[in-house]
């Protein structure tokens, strides 16, 4: 089955700051979503990339899908306490399910 | 235009219970998918429901069974609690089974 490892873990950064989360997969990436959830409520839909070597911008936030497709990665640009929660990686599987990673928690200072 | 909902927020039942979520698809959603999140973990997949059917079932026991009405709102039921279902449920819907989900606020399950 397919695993989806995220790193950071947790992360704290300065307002201001510019920071990057990584969602690395065991397989091949077919479709991968990004959700951010605040802290015990639902997941908000960032975005979502399909193609190898795709990117896509909102806002501050930036994705990019490497070529190879086994890897996501997530930037912040002059991150804001508003930006603070949780981001989890998502991927798609033959079939239905979203399979998810364990989330990286972050946190930004004053 | 109203997202996905979830009804109730919070939930406590004791081990051994049986257990109703509910769940409201965003308007033009026809598919209804449910997660379940336990405390530092991603969501691990339930099941989907498409066309009032089953369409795929991830790694649950019975205990766990689902409907969706014609009107696409759907239902997870929860028999013979486990201390270990305390979870927060989430409800993601889409256009199709294969598009995007949006997901609800989630029910916080607490099993005492």
């Amino acid at each position: 089955s397919q695993e989806l490892e995220q790193s950071p873990q947790s992360l704290i950064v300065q307002e201001g700051k510019n920071l990057t989360i990584n969602c690395t997969s065991s397989k091949t990436l077919y479709g991968l979503y990004w959700y951010k959830q605040k802290y015990g409520e639902g997941l908000i839909f960032l975005m979502m990339l399909q193609k190898g070597g795709e990117e896509k911008s909102h806002e501050k936030i930036t994705a990019k899908l490497d070529e190879k497709k086994q890897q996501s990665s997530l930037h912040i640009t002059a991150s804001q306490p508003s930006h603070a929660g949780i981001y989890l990686c998502g991927a798609t599987t033959p079939g239905y399910a979203l399979n998810f990673g364990k989330g990286t928690s972050l946190l930004v200072t004053p | 235009d109203a997202g996905v909902t979830q009804s109730p927020t919070h939930l406590i039942k004791t081990r051994g219970q049986q257990v109703t979520l509910r769940c409201s698809p965003k308007s033009g959603h026809d598919t209804v998918s449910w997660y379940q999140q336990a405390l530092g973990q991603g969501p691990q997949f339930i099941f989907q429901y498409y066309e009032e059917e089953e369409r795929q079932r991830g790694n649950f026991p019975d205990r766990f069974s689902g409907h969706q009405f014609p009107n696409y709102s759907s239902e997870l039921n929860v028999n013979a609690l486990l201390l270990g279902d305390s979870a927060l449920y989430l409800c993601a819907s889409s256009s199709t089974p294969l598009y995007e989900q949006y997901f609800g606020p989630g029910t916080r399950l607490t099993v005492t």
